[in-house]
């Protein structure tokens, strides 16, 4: 299994409070990236990155802003938690050639 | 992105061999089709990928039509541990993906 690990697995926040997801890799992939999967949808891409301070958007950004100061980190950050980002959150690694993914176990985020 | 069309569901008997289809009309010549697959609770899981040769690995085989417009996923020998949703990717580095098929496997 490619080491890669997310924190924390469960969290239930209130509207309006900032959260922080972190996703942390072992195999110093350049490649990283978010995503969310809600009921009846396939997953969709949050942001990605390149490499460090390297990231851009994906198809759903809106209201997530990521970083990644280390090849090993890339965290997620809602500012303001909203209903809507109740989700499963995933976090993917990639090789140089991007053409494998693997993917973290993922957070459950429940915004009430 | 080259969008994919694959069946909602499909069911299969368990040790049979199963065939996903996948209809990708619009993909460009540089574009790699992808598969992956997710088990109840988890993350996806890469499954293989090809251009345009058919690719084998451990997991399944990839049949990729001859004018790329279409490929199928072979599991050779159905488990009930192969019951899980499938999705065909078809886009670069940023993978996109659709609501898949999910395969149930019978006993």
């Amino acid at each position: 299994d490619a080491g890669i690990t997310q924190s924390p697995r469960h969290k239930v926040t209130e509207t309006g409070t900032p959260v922080t997801l972190r996703c942390h890799q072992t195999e110093n992939h350049r490649y990283m990236y978010w995503y969310r999967q809600d009921p009846g949808h396939g997953l969709r891409l949050i942001h990605y990155s390149y490499g460090v301070k390297d990231t851009d958007k994906g198809e759903v950004s809106d209201g997530y802003s990521v970083s990644r100061s280390k090849t090993e980190d890339f965290l997620l950050t809602l500012e303001s938690a909203t209903s809507s980002q109740t989700s499963v959150y995933f976090c993917a690694i990639a090789t140089i050639d991007f053409y494998e993914q693997y993917f973290g176990p993922g957070t459950r985020l429940t915004v009430t | 992105d080259a969008k994919t069309t694959q069946p909602n569901s499909m069911e299969s008997n368990e040790e049979e061999p199963v065939h996903l289809p996948c209809n990708h009309s619009t993909i460009s010549g540089t574009d790699y089709i992808h598969w992956y697959r997710q088990l109840p609770s988890q993350g996806p899981e890469y499954v293989i990928h090809g251009l345009t040769s058919n690719v084998n690995n451990r997991m399944a085989s990839l049949a990729i039509a001859e004018d790329r417009k279409s490929s199928t996923l072979i599991l050779h020998r159905a488990t009930l541990r192969d019951a899980a949703v499938y999705y065909c990717i078809v886009n670069g580095e940023k993978l996109t993906f659709g609501t898949g098929t999910r395969l149930t496997i019978i006993p």
